[in-house]
């Protein structure tokens, strides 16, 4: 059982629809990071939540910690071709370095 | 620009051959951590370095060491590569200290086995 559930595993859309990924935990996360991947490279850090509630923006992407710091979302806008890639969500707890990833949503925008 | 690098971006080794992929970062963090990662699924975390103190997750195979000569270095040694080892392994770094600190990737190694 993957400790943070992230969902949908696949979302292949048109360009101009919106989308939101999930992720979901029975555990309290001191913060949760979202990370976006393109083929052939490492992933890159989007944005980190950390106080329940939290709603941050980022042009077409919003993100939202949960009140309760176990779950958070991902919507995106107007989609392009663009954000096409690997969405993965990780929480990080309130002692360590080490982050929880779930295990990713993988998105196609068509043009 | 500070940034993670992982040569090669690409290796290619026998069934059973050792190989080492390396990593180096001018970001100067303290905390480097490999992961596996195969087609199109979450990174798993094999093991991390805090400065020199060496961790290792409890399911990562004997077959998979690492080596930290100093800060900015860390070496993934893989001792006798089986054909279920293909994959793509990231190396990343964060600062130490406090929890939650994101992580900076580099673009990978994809391994290939023959």
């Amino acid at each position: 059982t993957q400790l943070l559930e992230q969902s949908p595993q696949f979302l292949s859309i048109q360009e101009g629809e919106n989308l939101t990924v999930y992720c979901n935990s029975s555990s309290v996360f001191s913060s949760l990071q979202w990370y976006r991947q393109e083929p052939g490279e490492g992933p890159v850090l989007l944005v980190t939540v950390v106080t329940g509630g939290e709603v941050k923006k980022l042009k077409r992407l919003t993100f939202q910690f949960g009140d309760a710091r176990k779950d958070s979302s991902l919507h995106i806008t107007a989609a392009q071709p663009g954000d096409t890639g690997l969405y993965l969500c990780a929480g990080a707890w309130e002692y360590g370095n080490k982050l929880v990833f779930g295990a990713g949503t993988i998105l196609r925008v068509k043009s | 620009d500070a940034m993670v690098i992982q040569n090669p971006r690409y290796q290619v080794t026998q069934f059973g051959k050792p190989v080492t992929l390396s990593c180096s970062q001018t970001l100067n963090h303290n905390v480097m951590y490999w992961y596996q990662q195969k087609s199109s699924q979450a990174p798993k975390l094999l093991f991390h370095y805090y400065d020199k103190d060496f961790n290792n997750e409890a399911d990562t195979p004997d077959n998979f060491q690492s080596r930290r000569p100093n800060t900015s270095f860390c070496f993934l040694d893989i001792r006798s590569p089986g054909l279920g080892d293909a994959a793509m392994y990231l190396c990343a770094t964060s600062l130490g200290g406090t929890a939650g600190q994101p992580q900076h990737f580099g673009d990978g190694t994809r391994l290939s086995i023959l």
